[in-house]
Parts: C-alpha cells; structure tokens; sequence
C-alpha cells in the first residue's frame, strides 16, 4: 500500500461545484502539503501544515482552503472551483527537516 | 521570494551523459535538491547537495553547486531509456522551511 494515498484520483466536476480532495499518510510525519502542477509552471505551493492546530498559505493559496483533521489527514477544497483550478494536485509529507517530501499519486481535477 | 529556473527540455542518447542544469535566487537557500517525475506518478528524491559542498557524487548522479552563481547542475552517467522523466530542482527555503520547484526539465532519452 502507497504510504500516501490520494483520493479521487480523477474528477471531472463542473464551475460553481464544491470538490474536496482528501491525503491520508501511513509515514507517521508531522508536516504535510498540498502542491498542483500545470504543464510548464511545475510544481507550486497551496497550502502546508506542520502541525495538526498549523496551517499555513503558500505562493497560490486564494481560492482553495484546507482543514488537518488529523495528523495522518490533510484535505484540500475548492469552495466554488473555476476552470483555471483544472490541474494536477499533489499530496506530500516530509518529517520535521522537511527537505525530503513523500509524494501521493496525484489527483487530476478537470472543472468544465 | 525564492525562483528557480530550468530549462525545460533535454534530448540525448541512450549512452551518453545528459546534464540538466538549474539556476536559484536566494543566496540563504540551504539544501538544494533534484526530484524525478516518472510519467503518471508524483516525484521522487534523487539526491541533495548542502550549500557548503561543491560536489556530490551517488552512482550515475553527479551533482555540482556554484553558490557563487547559484547554480546548480546534475549530471547522469551512461543515460539509459529508463531516465526518461520530468526533472525537478528544487531550493529549500530557509526563511519559510519549504520548498521552491523549478519547472522541471523533461529528459527524453532515444535509443
């Protein structure tokens, strides 16, 4: 089993929908992320923890929210999602030298 | 804040080296790093050079650091088709404890 596990792997939703996309760690790390990638702008910061009561905005913050329910869970969700959040989104977790990131699968949102 | 930037395109042959090249910004930048993207699944570490260090050697992977330019390179020995991937150089950001991706380099390798 994939110590990063991302769910849904694909969706298609529509504007003006509300998408939550869920990360669960199996690695036991206290710092975790929310990163998306678009074809040659790479890989971009959302949201990061680094603690469960932590949440801190990264460089494209606006438009997404996230909640750490738990130290092994870090959802991320799009309240009214756009056709320009169509993209790739990441799940990684790192421990506290947070060089080192774990990444999930990845999870392909298309919004029409 | 940090940038990082990298060309974003590299074709070689199976056999010869490739060497995909990486330039950052912010000079306190600590760790330097280089991330494999294998086609549909998230990144992987390849290796790290600390800032103090010029040069790190691990099997196929030469990393090399000019801090005085910021820049950095990674060289891979004897590239196989299997090298086929997206390249990411990435600097930790000290001020913030994060990482800054560059926009990844695709390797495409032709036998």
């Amino acid at each position: 089993d994939a110590d990063v596990t991302q769910t849904p792997r694909n969706r298609i939703t529509k504007t003006g929908k509300r998408i939550m996309l869920e990360c669960s760690q199996t690695k036991g790390h206290d710092r975790m992320y929310w990163y998306r990638q678009d074809p040659g702008l790479g890989l971009r910061l959302i949201y990061y923890s680094f603690d469960v009561k932590d949440i801190n905005k990264g460089e494209i913050s606006d438009g997404y929210s996230v909640s750490r329910q738990a130290q092994a869970k870090f959802s991320l969700s799009l309240e009214s999602a756009i056709p320009n959040q169509t993209a790739l989104y990441f799940c990684a977790t790192s421990d506290h030298s947070g060089g080192e990131l774990f990444f999930g699968e990845g999870s392909r949102l298309t919004v029409l | 804040g940090e940038d990082v930037e990298q060309s974003l395109f590299l074709s070689v042959r199976e056999g010869d080296s490739s060497v995909i090249n990486c330039t950052y910004t912010d000079s306190s930048s600590t760790y330097l790093y280089w991330y494999k993207q294998e086609p549909g699944a998230g990144l992987q570490l390849l290796t790290y050079i600390f800032s103090n260090m010029d040069m790190k050697q691990d099997q196929r992977l030469t990393v090399l650091l000019n801090k005085r330019d910021k820049h950095l390179s990674l060289r891979i020995a004897d590239t196989q088709t299997g090298d086929s991937a997206i390249y990411f150089c990435a600097a930790m950001n000290s001020g913030y404890s994060t990482l800054t991706f560059g926009k990844g380099t695709m390797l495409l390798v032709s036998p």
